[in-house]
């Protein structure tokens, strides 16, 4: 199976800066990382992934960074905006079956 | 955008007795699952399919049934419902597991056991 760790569990930052928050893993075999955005009263989203053949990955204000040595991986939001206040999820998917282990999720609150 | 829609959108039920959620998704995905969110443990599969008429079952099975009559419909059952499945439960589905792995989400069950 697969164990994902997720910190931290609540993030306050002001607007305009930046938000990072972090996951780790159990299984090296595991190859894929997404991540999902959760607002409130809504289903999660995928809004950005990795794959285990790529550190880096970077779109519309999201990186996200891959250490496979140390068995982590990172979401970066860049100039945080109110609308990034929602649950983030991190996951990841081992064996051969397409099947998504989540991490426990991170409440994102961006200040004015 | 992919459809999954799942009903109710919440349920008040009573302990011991039997729910029904369904999941039903116009997608042509192969594969479904159902997840459980509860506050500090993020989503957790409780079972999944990746044909009609066959169910597998995932992290968190106890308790709960599942059944996929056909591709587009999976429905999960608690035959006997229980406080500790006071949660809210979401339905997925996906393309496959090879060609792409992003999970298509409906707007989740509030269940509610007293």
């Amino acid at each position: 199976g697969e164990q994902v760790e997720q910190l931290p569990s609540i993030l306050r930052v002001q607007e305009g800066s930046s938000a990072s928050i972090n996951c780790t893993y159990e299984n090296s075999a595991s190859n894929y990382f997404p991540w999902y955005k959760q607002e409130p009263g809504e289903n999660p989203k995928l809004i950005i992934d990795i794959r285990s053949n790529m550190e880096r990955k970077q779109t519309q204000g999201l990186i996200v960074l891959l250490d496979k040595k140390a068995k982590r991986f990172s979401l970066h939001i860049t100039d945080t905006q109110p609308g990034d206040s929602a649950m983030y999820f991190c996951a990841a998917l081992s064996g051969s079956f397409n099947k998504l282990t989540f991490g426990a999720g991170t409440r994102l609150a961006v200040c004015p | 955008e992919a459809a999954v829609t799942q009903s109710p959108r919440s349920k008040v039920a009573v302990t011991g007795g039997k729910v029904t959620l369904s999941c039903h998704q116009t997608n042509n995905h192969d594969y479904m699952y159902w997840y459980r969110q509860d506050t500090g443990h993020g989503l957790r599969l409780i079972h999944y399919s990746y044909v009609a008429d066959s169910t597998e079952k995932g992290d968190i099975p106890d308790g709960y049934k599942a059944s996929r009559p056909s591709q587009e419909n999976f429905s999960l059952i608690l035959e006997l419902a229980s406080l500790s499945q006071t949660a809210v439960y979401f339905c997925a589905s996906s393309p496959g597991q090879f060609s792409n792995e992003r999970l298509f989400f409906g707007h989740g069950t509030k269940l509610s056991v007293l």
